[in-house]
């Protein structure tokens, strides 16, 4: 079945420090694909659409030069928390939808990445 | 602005119990349907999803939801839980337009007791 990646699951930053997160689709190709934020006890919300090729579409009130996004390839989006802040701290959901497999046309979601800044 | 309401932010129950979840959203266009699961420590997965036709929807592990659309809802239920349905459940939305962009509801916490 579809399936999803991020690296890392976890990463403890000082303040200040920016932060990478990787998404990757393991076995399908992905020209879009989604971040989510969840905070604790709170939905997911989404915050960018990454798109291969071509910049980030941001949902409003996301800053775009805080998280930075690039897509460079067909399976791999990365998001890079600038100089991270304590109220950066969450946790940080890709999703990417994919034609295929049992569901059909569907999103499959990573594992998630727990950020936290110090 | 469009919004997914979950009328329940926590739920308890006993095995072999059912469940019912409520999920409404506001949106007067076309949209699509989906309930997500999240068991402790691992990532969403899908539960079932409304596209169009049969408003009665069946997922994996026994769930089922139903779309009705005049009440905007599409509830979530499980005749007979298990332990192992312990979990987050979240109802999301999309709009017809842009089927990859989800909007969540806040979330429901199951336990489901011996």
């Amino acid at each position: 079945g579809a399936v999803v990646s991020q690296h890392p699951s976890r990463v403890i930053c000082k303040s200040g420090t920016s932060v990478k997160i990787e998404c990757r689709s393991l076995d399908f190709q992905a020209t879009t694909m989604f971040w989510y934020r969840q905070f604790p006890k709170q939905s997911l919300m989404l915050m960018a659409t990454s798109n291969e090729g071509s910049k980030a579409t941001y949902e409003q009130g996301v800053e775009k030069d805080k998280f930075l996004i690039n897509h460079a390839s067909l399976t791999l989006s990365t998001l890079t928390v600038t100089s991270a802040h304590p109220e950066d701290s969450s946790f940080y959901i890709c999703s990417a939808p994919t034609s295929g497999g049992y569901w059909g046309n569907t999103q499959y979601f990573g594992p998630g990445t727990r950020l936290t800044v110090l | 602005a469009q919004s997914v309401s979950q009328h329940n932010h926590h739920v308890i129950l006993s095995e072999a119990a059912s469940l019912e979840l409520g999920c409404n959203y506001s949106y007067g266009g076309t949209v699509n349907l989906f309930w997500y699961v999240q068991y402790p420590g691992q990532h969403l997965q899908l539960l079932l999803k409304y596209f169009s036709g049969d408003p009665l929807v069946k997922g994996i592990k026994g769930f089922e939801a139903e779309f009705i659309k005049s009440k905007f809802s599409f509830n979530l239920r499980k005749p007979s839980v298990q332990w192992s349905d312990t979990a987050e459940y979240f109802c999301a939305v999309n709009l017809g337009d842009s089927w990859g962009k989800l909007q969540f509801g806040a979330g429901t916490q199951v336990v489901v007791t011996p």
